[in-house]
């Protein structure tokens, strides 16, 4: 199975920073990589699709990066709202479609 | 407006047997892969099972594998999971997702709010 390391686990940053998490898949993925926004006591979100496509109605300050085994999230300004747990989730030809632990952003 | 409603969950001794449903409408059903993603109490995903626009492919995690059934009815717009011989460790809240493409091998684009399921004697 692929394994799917995040980092950080967790993260406090203030408004309007730039903010960035990682996620190594332990083999190549090509770009088979999502990312996810689950805020507190709600369902997740997608938010990033294919390594770097945004899903439609999601804003621009979120982005993603990346192909092979390292990709990148970053939030360009965060805001208020973007308290919340955030997955990268890979899903190459063969299951399982597996989820990184997650990375809990708070706000200072 | 894409609506997925689970439903089925609750409190069931071990070994026992349960089956959720989700309620799919706003979206040409037959269309799309669907699965059963899952979150422990406190814990993070975990992706369980997926099944493919017509049910061709089923695929499934090794540790439910044999104990969990994935099934759909597209004349229905529902997607099925039978959970058998329950264990501690299935106790979870267990999401209903759309695929964006007829295969399993996609990114999930909506969720359900989700139906929780509790293991206890």
């Amino acid at each position: 199975d692929i394994q799917m390391t995040q980092s950080p686990s967790s993260l406090s940053a203030s408004v309007g920073d730039r903010v960035t998490i990682t996620c190594q898949a332990s083999q190549d993925i090509s770009n088979y990589l999502n990312w996810y926004q689950q805020k507190p006591g709600k369902a997740p979100k997608l938010l990033i699709y294919d390594a770097s496509n945004l899903e439609t109605g999601v804003p621009s300050r979120f982005s993603g990066s990346g192909s092979g085994t390292d990709f990148t999230f970053t939030i360009s300004s965060l805001q208020p709202e973007d308290l919340a747990t955030y997955y990268c989730q890979q899903y190459d030809n063969l299951p399982p479609y597996t989820f990184g632990q997650g990375t809990k952003l708070e706000i200072k | 407006e894409v609506l997925l409603v689970e439903s089925g969950g609750g409190l069931v001794q071990p070994g026992r047997s349960l089956r959720l449903s989700c309620a799919a409408s706003g979206f040409t059903f037959d269309d799309y892969a669907m699965h059963w993603v899952r979150q422990a109490p406190g814990k993070g995903l975990e992706w369980v099972s997926g099944i493919s626009w017509n049910s061709g492919n089923r695929v499934y995690l090794d540790s439910v594998r044999g104990r969990f059934t994935i099934s759909r009815d597209n004349a229905k717009n529902s997607l099925y999971l039978q959970i058998n011989s329950l264990r501690a460790e299935d106790m979870a809240l267990y999401y209903c997702a759309k695929g964006m493409r007829p295969v399993p091998a996609a990114p999930f684009d909506y969720w359900g709010q989700g139906t929780l399921v509790t293991v206890s004697s």
